[in-house]
């Protein structure tokens, strides 16, 4: 089956890091674009990052910049987001999703939430 | 960044009624090579996005054939020809051609 599994969603406070992990089956992960996009609670969806199938591109928008590395294991079938110096602005659910070209996301996880809270 | 507009935020419609949503970004979408990289998504109470619709006016395999996208430049429009009760949920355009890729702000079809 196609899919795309996150994990590592959790409570943290402000200033702290999380490795938030991505599974991907049935599908050539090592041929594809892969992204990370949020949600946070209520709101509208927002690009966080993207990096190339051999992982020697990564993108990242300007919020999340210096605070959070995006990075694939190949071998694993395994996408990463690891954030640090948390915010609060940063609760969200956490998407996985494929992007088969120019952000046309064809494929989404069913999410991770995390929530900066002290 | 580009700034991605939709209207209405709000469409409550009949059952077996059209309904449209519009786009507009801030720049034109036509990419360098000539396409334009605008996508559309929706969003059903409690799931994850789904993509509908593709470089304006693609349908995606498994979409009903009562939803269709149009438009160009800096102008879209999702049309839904008769809305069904499964079509309840956010709908979001997003453009690709311009980094970052920004999405709208949301449209939430209700039934009325």
């Amino acid at each position: 089956e196609v899919q795309l599994v996150e994990s590592g969603g959790a409570l943290v406070q402000p200033g702290g890091s999380l490795r938030l992990s991505c599974a991907a089956s049935g599908f050539s992960f090592s041929s594809s674009w892969m992204s990370w996009v949020r949600q946070a609670p209520g709101k509208g969806l927002e690009w966080v990052a993207n990096i190339k199938p051999d992982g020697s591109d990564k993108y990242c928008v300007d919020s999340v910049k210096g605070r959070f590395t995006i990075s694939r294991d190949n071998t694993k079938n395994s996408l990463y987001l690891q954030m640090n110096s948390l915010r609060a602005e940063d609760t969200a659910v956490y998407y996985c999703a494929r992007d088969p070209q120019f952000a046309a996301i064809d494929l989404w996880g069913q999410g991770t939430p995390v929530t900066v809270s002290s | 960044d580009v700034v991605m507009t939709q209207s209405p935020l709000s469409l409550p419609v009949t059952l077996g009624q059209p309904a449209s949503i519009s786009c507009r970004s801030s720049q034109s979408l036509v990419y360098s090579d000539g396409n334009t990289y605008l996508t559309w998504f929706q969003q059903r109470p409690g799931q994850s996005p789904r993509r509908l619709i593709y470089k304006v006016s693609n349908r995606d395999s498994g979409v009903p054939d009562r939803f269709s996208g149009s438009g160009s430049g800096t102008a879209f429009t999702l049309k839904i020809s008769r809305v069904e009760a499964e079509d309840v949920g956010v709908y979001y355009c997003m453009q690709g051609t311009h980094w970052p890729p920004t999405f709208g702000q949301g449209t939430k079809l209700e039934i009325k």
